[in-house]
């Protein structure tokens, strides 16, 4: 069964740091892009960042570009947001996803995301 | 920065009603990388369509998606008791690259 597990949530103050991890079983993680997508309480979604299968490369929305950092171990099957700086607006359920890419091989090109875990959740408030 | 705005942000309907939901983009995007999106209280995301018109895997027919430039639809054609959620629609740019979720539409039951 493909499962992607996430921990690390908790309550922390406004200006701390918590790290999340994303536990990926039943598939090959590291042929997969993989994602951080929020939602705040009673909100919609918001893609966080991501990252390439090799870890080489990754972006970030800019509401948390310099304050976030997203890595990935390839040989334990997880992914992590280290989250920095934390502000009240961070305050959500933190989604880790899969995701499918194809830029390279036409005709079909895509770019979604295929498998969800079930959230973490980080409080920040003091 | 492009900003997907879907509509009605909600819809009343009953089952068997034919749901038809808009995401619309603030500037022309290619249909390739946009996608839709479940999701029930409680639960994750589960994705519907991608390449705004490719059903993935296990998602049943009745869901459909279609459009082009700035105006895409994902239409359900035949509402089952379980459809009704809120549906997403997600696009994402290769350069510079940004990722983008619209702010959801909530299909209710009438």
């Amino acid at each position: 069964e493909v499962l992607l597990v996430e921990s690390g949530g908790g309550l922390v103050q406004p200006g701390g740091s918590l790290r999340l991890s994303c536990a990926a079983s039943g598939f090959t993680f590291s042929s997969y892009w993989m994602h951080w997508v929020r939602q705040a309480p009673g909100k919609g979604l918001v893609w966080v960042s991501h990252i390439h299968s090799d870890g080489t490369s990754a972006i970030y929305a800019d509401s948390v570009k310099g304050r976030f950092t997203i890595s990935r171990d390839n040989a334990k099957n997880t992914l992590y947001l280290q989250m920095n700086s934390l502000r009240a607006e961070d305050t959500a359920v933190y989604y880790c996803a899969r995701g499918r890419v194809n830029f390279w091989s036409p005709p079909s090109y895509y770019y979604y995301m295929d498998v969800w875990g079930k959230g973490a959740t980080v409080t920040v408030s003091s | 920065e492009i900003v997907l705005t879907q509509s009605p942000g909600t819809l009343s309907l009953s089952p068997g009603e034919r749901a038809t939901l808009s995401c619309r983009a603030s500037q022309s995007v290619s249909s390739s990388y946009l996608a839709w999106y479940q999701q029930k209280p409680g639960q994750a995301p589960r994705v519907l369509i991608y390449g705004a018109s490719s059903r993935a895997p296990d998602i049943p027919d009745r869901f459909s998606g279609s459009g082009s430039g700035t105006d895409f639809t994902l239409t359900i054609s035949r509402l089952e008791p379980e459809d009704f959620a809120v549906y997403y629609c997600q696009h994402y740019v290769t350069s510079p690259p940004s990722l983008t979720f619209g702010g959801g539409t909530k299909v209710e039951i009438k």
